[in-house]
């Protein structure tokens, strides 16, 4: 079985501050995991990805995610929040076995403050 | 850049009634999803198919819901009848393999709103 785990449900910034979106999963056999961005009334876009390889993983927009496999996490972060960085955040996990789905978190909102 | 279409964008429904939905994926991509996305929550499979094959339906409500890809290309999700609880965002992706090596493209969905 796998599942991700997205802490909270809303997260406040200000413009130019750091932004933090956390993470976790859980998965019996490797993971890949990934981040979608969704705008209002929209689909989901890929934000970024990890397969295998490099544990930093940098994406569009100027994100990037950590993958710590002690933690179990992979958080995503940008150095530096933008007002049109304002929308809902969902991380995924599938496995690399046999009848693999993809499966989301519940989802972060992220709002930047003027 | 190629985009997965859907359409409608929006629809209302009266409860007992029928409602379908359209989407074209990304031309060449094998593998196409539907997702239902509850307001607040993430989106979960409903069904996956492999070309004209269903490969994963086991969260496909089967008594109402019904999903076709008759020549492999585009597909169409059907309820009949819908339920109030079946308001929601339904959102249709593709890919061009399996999708833990082949990210998901995602067109903007259909919200359905049942009264």
């Amino acid at each position: 079985a796998q599942s991700v785990t997205q802490l909270g449900s809303h997260v406040s910034v200000s413009e130019g501050a750091l932004v933090l979106l956390r993470c976790n999963y859980s998965s019996s056999v490797p993971p890949y995991l990934f981040w979608y961005v969704q705008y209002p009334n929209q689909g989901l876009q890929l934000l970024l990805k990890y397969t295998t390889g490099a544990t930093l993983v940098k994406g569009i927009n100027g994100f990037e995610a950590e993958f710590k496999k002690s933690e179990t996490s992979f958080h995503l972060t940008k150095p530096s929040a933008h007002m049109s960085d304002a929308a809902e955040y969902f991380c995924a996990v599938i496995h690399t076995g046999a009848n693999s789905k993809l499966t989301f978190g519940k989802g972060i909102t992220l709002s930047v403050r003027p | 850049e190629a985009e997965v279409a859907q359409s409608p964008r929006y629809k209302i429904t009266e409860k007992s009634q029928a409602v379908a939905f359209w989407c074209d994926p990304i031309s060449g991509h094998a593998t196409l999803y539907w997702y239902r996305q509850i307001l607040g929550q993430g989106p979960e499979l409903l069904v996956q198919f492999q070309d004209e094959s269903v490969v994963d339906d086991s969260q496909l409500p089967k008594d109402r819901f019904s999903a076709e890809r008759l020549k492999g290309v585009d597909s169409t999700l059907k309820i009949q009848p819908a339920e109030l609880g079946d308001s929601a965002m339904y959102l249709c992706a593709s890919s061009v393999g399996s999708s833990y090596n082949s990210p998901l493209h995602f067109g903007n969905g259909t919200r359905l709103t049942v009264t």
